[in-house]
């Protein structure tokens, strides 16, 4: 099994709304991703966790604040958003073994913001 | 000079063509190699992974690898109308077992009856 589940779906949310993302897997991995990926574009990384430890954050602005509560478990708390942010948010998860190296996306939370 | 360069296409071919996707890369530390497969308004699918220089097979694709060149491809034999997506190749460097993986601009392929 590779599959990595995202809630919810779509999402419609004013400016001045809270919302969250979630993001779960279920493959022991033990590194997990947030990307943001616009139209025509490839996905771009936001967040890395690894060990349930932020390892890396792309200089993204504090309105996103991810959250790994467990080694399963990947939230993306949103606040304040702008247009902008609209796109299409992508959980990944990986793993490396020697020479095999797998990261596996999930389907996507679609994000409008108005 | 971007770190990894693919065609975006957009490229069309007939049904039952073999189908050639490209990337070049830069970064002589990058030793991960993967190709993705993205239906639209959908997440990437991983297609294919490698790692050292040479040819990967799996059903109707086949990933090459020449390090030396810094040359990444995908064939597809076979095109199939379904095959019609954006194709992503991503790259990773050694060390860490997470990282930033470095995206194609990915190519556009439709497989016309």
């Amino acid at each position: 099994d590779t599959e990595v589940t995202q809630t919810p779906k779509h999402l419609v949310m004013g400016m001045t709304n809270k919302k969250s993302l979630k993001c779960e897997q279920h493959m022991g991995h033990r590194a997990m991703y947030w990307y943001k990926q616009k139209a025509k574009k490839p996905p771009e990384l936001m967040f890395v966790y690894s060990y349930e430890k932020l390892s890396i954050n792309e200089s993204v602005p504090s309105r996103f604040s991810p959250e790994c509560p467990n080694s399963s478990l990947l939230n993306l708390h949103l606040h304040a958003l702008q247009p902008e942010d609209s796109a299409l948010y992508l959980c990944a998860s990986s793993q490396r073994h020697g020479d095999i190296y797998e990261q596996y996306f999930g389907p996507g939370t679609r994000l409008t913001v108005t | 000079q971007k770190e990894v360069e693919q065609d975006p296409g957009p490229l069309s071919v007939p049904e039952g063509a073999i189908v050639s996707l490209n990337c070049t890369y830069s970064n002589s530390a990058f030793q991960y190699f993967m190709w993705y497969r993205q239906y639209s308004r959908k997440g990437p699918e991983l297609l294919m992974y490698t790692y050292s220089s040479g040819n990967k097979e799996d059903g109707r694709f086949t990933a090459q690898v020449d390090k030396s060149s810094k040359y990444i491809s995908l064939f597809i034999r076979d095109s199939q109308p379904s095959d019609s997506a954006t194709y992503l190749c991503a790259i990773k460097a050694g060390g860490t077992s997470y990282g930033k993986l470095t995206f194609g601009q990915g190519t556009i392929l439709t497989v016309h009856p």
